[in-house]
This record gives C-alpha cells, sequence and structure tokens, in this order.
C-alpha cells in the first residue's frame, strides 16, 4: 500500500504567488483532511471532506486558502495570494470509516 | 486558552528509563482519545486510541485516560532511543464531528544510550 501521497515535498514561492499543495489519499478511503503545523501553534485541521465533500471549513484561516476534492482519489489546497505567514508543513491525511487518520509525509512550504 | 494542553518539553531521558507525557483538555465533549507519535520530517501516525477512562496497554506502551479530571497520558517502559520523536495527544467528539481532531501542541521526547 502507497500510503497518502503529497506532492510537492518541498516548496519555494515569492509572497504573492500561488501554491497548490496535491493530496493522493489511501485508496478505499472516504474521509480526507488537511492540517498546517507551525512550531507557534502545532498541527492545525484546515478543512476535510467526507465522500468528496467538505465537511468542516472553519479552520480555513481566510479567503485566500481554498481546497478542492474533484474525486475521491485527489485533492488540492490553494494558496492565493500566498503570504511569508503561511510558511508551514502542510499535511493531508486519510481514514475510512474510522477515527484512525493516516498522513501523509507532508509538504514544506516556504514563502519569502 | 487551547482546547488540549501539552508541555512541549523537551523531554530528554536515559535508555531503559519510564517516560510519562500528558495532556489536558477542557471540552467535556470529547470522547475519544489518541496519540500519535510523529518522527523528524515525517507524518504523525497512530502509536494509541482509547475511548474509555481507563488504561490501555500495548507491548511498552500504555495509555491512560481520566475524563473526570480531563487528563490523558502516555506511558512508555524500558524506553529505546527509537521511541526520540514527537508525541502528539489528540481527542474529539465523536458523532457528526468524529473526523475533526484537536491536537495538542506535541512532546518532543529524545531517549539517549
Amino acid at each position: 500500500d502507497a500510503g497518502v501521497i503529497q506532492s510537492p515535498r518541498h516548496e519555494v514561492t515569492e509572497m504573492g504567488q500561488e501554491v497548490t499543495l496535491r493530496c493522493k489519499p489511501i485508496s478505499g478511503h472516504n474521509s480526507l483532511f488537511w492540517y498546517r503545523q507551525t512550531m507557534m501553534r502545532g498541527l492545525e485541521l484546515l478543512i476535510y471532506f467526507n465522500n468528496n465533500v467538505p465537511i468542516d471549513d472553519s479552520g480555513m484561516p481566510e479567503d485566500r486558502f481554498s481546497a478542492k476534492m474533484p474525486n475521491a482519489s485527489f485533492s488540492t489546497l490553494k494558496i492565493q495570494p500566498s503570504e511569508p505567514r503561511d510558511s508551514a508543513v502542510y499535511f493531508c491525511a486519510s481514514s475510512s470509516h474510522t477515527d484512525t487518520q493516516y498522513f501523509g509525509p507532508g509538504t514544506r512550504l516556504t514563502v519569502l | 486558552q487551547k482546547e488540549v494542553e501539552q508541555d512541549p518539553g523537551p523531554l530528554s531521558v536515559p535508555e531503559g528509563a519510564i517516560v510519562s507525557l500528558n495532556c489536558t483538555y477542557s471540552n467535556s465533549a470529547f470522547q475519544y482519545f489518541m496519540w500519535y507519535r510523529q518522527y523528524s520530517r515525517k507524518g504523525p501516525e497512530l502509536l494509541m486510541y482509547t475511548y474509555s477512562s481507563g488504561n490501555k496497554e500495548d507491548g511498552r506502551f500504555t495509555a491512560q485516560v481520566d475524563k473526570s479530571s480531563k487528563y490523558i497520558s502516555l506511558f512508555i517502559r524500558d524506553s529505546q532511543p527509537s521511541d526520540s520523536a514527537t508525541y502528539l495527544c489528540a481527542t474529539n467528539a465523536g458523532g457528526t464531528s468524529y473526523g475533526k481532531l484537536t491536537f495538542g501542541q506535541g512532546t518532543i521526547l529524545t531517549v539517549h544510550p
């Protein structure tokens, strides 16, 4: 089993640029989660989907952030425009009818 | 105040020591409690999962939940250098919000030979 796949693993961009992070959940999992991890704030849930439908996006920091899940095997998290305070590690996780969430390796984002 | 509080450490212990990691939470609706382990530059992985108050043991690891005091603990016996990682407690209320985990800050643990 390949596990949750995230790309890119590292992203360095300049302030104002659009950033798109991608996630492929584990096959058969019906829930997908996007998290952000920083030293200051720890691991925070941004949004989660159930059966491709966004269920709770209350953790999305502001309108610059958007997430989509067009099908069961793909999701994107987009930041437009990006700001230096968006620098963090972004994790995608998936689960199947349980509370056990399987995390991907993360995308380390640096906004200069 | 955060809903889940966890001392970030860092915590450094010698190999073979018993390690105690703790979290407190404020939301009485939380019913499910988890411990995740995160190695450096990796994603968190589930270590222990408990529902009710009491103890749950898995090898060298014991998870303890005291709902009356809103206190959760993870004990590691005979700690090994391979246990060096960040340990995050997590909880959720279940029901319609079963997927919405709230994490503690994480405790950085180093076990030195």
